[in-house]
């Protein structure tokens, strides 16, 4: 049974480019979160998709934005990219319907360096 | 902001049970306590979750007050592979959109 899978696993980007980051649900998951963990912090929630709409937001500016496709597996992208954007991005998967079945399972992030 | 208090960080030796405790005073009562760890740069990891019962699987115990204002993850033989930040959340569960709030965590350092 296939985990939550990201790619890539590391990226370097400047000051002002845009990124795009990928992440593949476990298998028989229907709905995609994404979070940003800066150095030494917990993680924190930055969108969730379902049924390839955000179905709710963190704090987050407007340059993260997402998409997720008709197979379940999701998207992050953040434009004009700050310093500060720089952190390990968690994607974690879940299965809405039924009872007891939307626990979130994590992939093993990507990590983001602003130079 | 995170509705759980955690220690910063605790020890415990290779072998022995390890007792992580969880305040969470203002849990509501449709909440759930989850229990994730996250091993140094990697994915947090589900460990367990319950709502009023006690729970058990195979990585650990879960103890939950009668109150539910408290709870207690217990790893039975901590190995030093046990070693991470441990994460006590509280959260409606089968409820669409929610997220997880994390919070700083327990640091358990398991040694020999």
């Amino acid at each position: 049974d296939a985990g939550v899978t990201q790619s890539p696993t590391h990226l370097i980007k400047t000051r002002g480019q845009q990124v795009t980051l990928r992440c593949s649900p476990k298998s028989g998951h229907d709905t995609v979160s994404w979070y940003q963990q800066a150095l030494g912090q917990g993680p924190q929630f930055i969108f969730q998709y379902y049924e390839e709409e955000e179905r709710q937001r963190g704090n987050f500016p407007d340059r993260f934005s997402g998409h997720q496709f008709p197979n379940y597996s999701s998207e992050l992208n953040v434009n004009a990219l700050l310093l500060g954007d720089s952190a390990l991005y968690l994607c974690a998967s879940s299965l809405v319907r039924g009872p007891r079945t939307d626990t979130q399972y994590f992939g093993p992030g990507t990590r983001l360096t602003v130079l | 902001d995170a509705k759980t208090t955690q220690p910063t960080s605790m020890d415990c030796a290779e072998g022995r049970a390890a007792n992580l405790p969880c305040n969470h005073s203002t849990i509501s009562g449709n909440e759930y306590v989850y229990w994730y760890r996250q091993i140094h740069s990697q994915g947090p990891q589900y460990i367990i979750h319950g709502l009023k019962n006690n729970e058990t699987n195979e990585m650990a115990s879960l103890i939950i007050t009668e109150d539910r204002k408290s709870s207690t993850l217990i790893l039975p033989h901590a190995t030093l592979r046990d070693t991470a930040v441990y994460y006590c959340i509280v959260r409606v569960a089968n409820q669409a959109g929610t997220a997880l709030i994390f919070g700083k965590g327990t640091t358990l350092s398991v040694s020999s």
